[in-house]
């Protein structure tokens, strides 16, 4: 079966870095890819999506890579805040199939 | 807006009740989903429906079911609760998972059984 892995220790940065997450898959490559954001005692809520034969994918202060060949997905927050301190969803969608998230990567951004 | 509303946000039931938690959406999504999201397993799917009176099994169903009588509304049932069903239910809908389609998510419910 399909597994994925992120980060579960959580990543500490410094507010004005860029903040990088990792997201790796094992198996056969998605058909799309999804990253969201949940923050405490809340539902994920959707941020960005990169089919498999995009490469990059941009939205203002985000970035998402997909590597088919390193079956890997990189999410970067540029000159990052503190209000983005929040645990990060990366989930993998199939043709035909549902997503399958993995267990996330918390990320603390100190001012 | 998409909203997805959840019927509670913290619950605190018995072992052996029967729990019902309850999910509208109000977007006229086709897709609705319930998972579970506990510590370290990340979210995990229990049941979905890709339209009314329709569901299916997720990876985890045992213990639980759902009804889907109105095309909004998604309930999930655990027909008698028990300490391991302790978790936080998301509940989340779609308008064509196969295409590629956010998901939108409720608030969450935190289930605790005693």
């Amino acid at each position: 079966s399909q597994k994925i892995e992120q980060n579960s220790e959580a990543l500490n940065i410094q507010e004005g870095k860029t903040a990088t997450l990792t997201c790796n898959y094992t198996n056969y490559s998605p058909a799309y890819l999804q990253w969201y954001r949940q923050d405490p005692g809340r539902g994920p809520v959707f941020l960005l999506l990169i089919r498999e034969n995009e490469k990059e994918k941009r939205k203002e202060r985000l970035k998402v890579t997909f590597d088919t060949t390193l079956k890997q997905s990189l999410f970067h927050i540029t000159a990052s805040q503190p209000a983005d301190s929040a645990t990060y969803l990366c989930a993998l969608g199939y043709a035909g199939n549902m997503l399958t998230f993995g267990g996330g990567t918390r990320l603390m951004v100190k001012p | 807006d998409v909203k997805v509303t959840q019927s509670s946000r913290y619950l605190v039931k018995r072992t052996g009740e029967k729990v019902f938690l309850e999910c509208v959406q109000d977007m006229d999504h086709e897709n609705m989903f319930w998972y579970r999201q506990d510590p370290g397993l990340g979210l995990r799917l229990i049941y979905f429906s890709y339209d009314v009176k329709m569901k299916e099994k997720g990876d985890i169903p045992e213990g639980y079911s759902v009804s889907r009588e109105k095309k909004e509304r998604f309930s999930l049932i655990l027909e008698s609760a028990s300490t391991n069903q302790t978790s936080m239910y998301l509940c989340a809908s779609s308008f064509n998972q196969l295409l590629g389609e956010t998901q939108y998510f409720g608030p969450g419910t935190r289930l605790l059984v005693l």
